[in-house]
């Protein structure tokens, strides 16, 4: 079964907006992470922001921010004022059994973004 | 510079051929991954190795077979392998109980098999 979702291959932003990058998720462990990654063109993975399934606040990094809607599943990853650098893939991931020494952490198909000048 | 250096950044070999990646680090981290990236299909993770201990094996051939000698190297043999495993192979290391700093990821190597 498919445990991360990202419902979106492509998406296009004009430079200097933003933009909101999908991700659904399926779990039935209470204490799990989400994770966003970045992968350039040069195919290392970089990663970006984290929310904890625990966690009340949204988390939020630079440009980054991360809309958690817990009851619907969601983890949306939010690039605000997106540079021409941020063209690239990005991955929702999540790890199960945060607490408890789960060591697994699986990735969605991913979303190629496009940032036009 | 990433904090994981991976080994040779490109590969291609024959059906027939050994060949080994290699994965290092330098983070202090317990753990380490091997991803396995093809085109149009989500990461798929093939070990995990926490304190030098194998703890997940994803159904990966045998024509596959990795090795952690200690915490900051990690390898991945490969011997007869199809055309079919041609991908980008991505080594991660991370510290177990600091589950809030993602992964560390390599380059990665990209693995042609002719």
């Amino acid at each position: 079964a498919q445990k991360i979702t990202q419902t979106q291959p492509g998406m296009f932003v004009q430079e200097k907006e933003a933009v909101t990058l999908d991700c659904t998720y399926d779990t039935s462990d209470p204490s799990y992470g989400l994770f966003w990654y970045k992968q350039p063109s040069s195919g290392e993975m970089i990663f970006l922001i984290y929310q904890g399934s625990y966690d009340q606040q949204n988390a939020t990094e630079g440009r980054y921010s991360l809309n958690f809607q817990k009851a619907r599943k969601s983890a949306n990853l939010v690039i605000s004022a997106s540079q021409l650098g941020d063209s690239a893939m990005y991955f929702c991931a999540m790890r199960e059994g945060l607490y408890t020494g789960g060591f697994k952490t699986i990735f969605g198909a991913g979303t190629r973004l496009f940032v036009k000048a | 510079e990433t904090g994981v250096t991976q080994t040779p950044r490109h590969l291609v070999m024959g059906m027939t051929n050994k060949k080994s990646l290699k994965c290092e680090q330098h983070l202090g981290h317990n753990a380490m991954y091997w991803y396995k990236q093809s085109a149009k299909k989500p990461l798929e993770l093939m070990f995990v190795y926490s304190l030098e201990e194998r703890v997940e094996n994803n159904s990966v051939p045998s024509r596959f077979s990795p090795e952690c000698p200690n915490s900051s190297h990690l390898f991945l043999h490969l011997h007869t392998l199809q055309p079919e495993d041609s991908a980008l192979y991505l080594c991660a290391s991370s510290q177990d109980h600091q589950a809030n700093y993602g992964y560390t990821f390599g380059s990665g190597t990209r693995l042609t098999v002719v």
